[in-house]
């Protein structure tokens, strides 16, 4: 079965400055979309950005973009110029490109913190 | 388009209640998911339906829990005697296809007294 793994429980950055979160997954198949998404205080989940692992060239979205190490099954998230509205849980998710069934499997999140 | 609307967003039960939680899900998408989230922790899948049909319900607990998608009507997700281990967020997301994408609803919170 497949797992994510974030081992950043929680994260702090200034305003305007950039941050890392990582995110690390196994799984025995080949091809799969990998996602990031945010929950803010308001519990909405909000699709942040999304990777289909048979592309090489790295997701970006505006100020955000993913560091996407298919060998080492690494999926790191970039944002830039962070913003005081970037403040939330953020957690990393897998799918399989096979089929719906199984869904999303989720991380358990990391709390990003940003200090004006 | 009002995207994924669950309601009610709080539902608080008593233990041995049941508990329904209703998910319409975007229009024009036939494939629903419902997942759980506990207190400090991600999302976790319990059931994938395509309308009138269980797809995988591999992720919910074999007693007490069911889920349908009628062909009118929204999805819902039935918690029969609840206990307090149920309190959680519960999630639906839609989609046109079953793939990625995916639209997730506000979520809800259940709680258990």
């Amino acid at each position: 079965a497949q797992t994510v793994t974030q081992s950043q429980p929680e994260m702090s950055v200034q305003e305007a400055e950039t941050v890392t979160l990582s995110c690390t997954y196994d799984t025995s198949e080949s091809d799969y979309y990998l996602f990031w998404y945010k929950q803010p205080p308001s519990r909405q989940m909000i699709l942040v950005i999304r990777q289909e692992a048979y592309k090489q060239q790295n997701a970006t979205e505006n100020r955000f973009s993913v560091n996407f190490q298919k060998a080492a099954k690494s999926f790191s998230l970039k944002i830039s110029d962070s913003q005081l509205g970037d403040a939330a849980m953020y957690f990393c998710a897998y799918m399989y490109s096979g089929g719906g069934a199984d869904g999303l499997t989720f991380g358990k999140g990391t709390h990003l913190i940003i200090q004006p | 388009n009002a995207g994924v609307m669950q309601n009610p967003r709080h539902l608080v039960r008593r233990r041995g209640q049941e508990a329904r939680l209703r998910c319409s899900p975007m229009k024009g998408h036939s494939h629903v998911y419902w997942y759980r989230q506990l207190p400090e922790e991600g999302l976790k899948f319990m059931v994938y339906l395509q309308k009138e049909n269980i797809i995988d319900e591999s992720g919910m607990p074999k007693e007490r829990f069911s889920a349908e998608f009628p062909k009118e009507g929204p999805s819902i997700l039935r918690i029969q005697q609840v206990v307090r281990g149920d309190s959680a967020a519960y999630f639906c997301a839609s989609s046109p296809t079953g793939f990625y994408g995916y639209t997730f609803g506000s979520g809800t919170r259940l709680t258990v007294v």
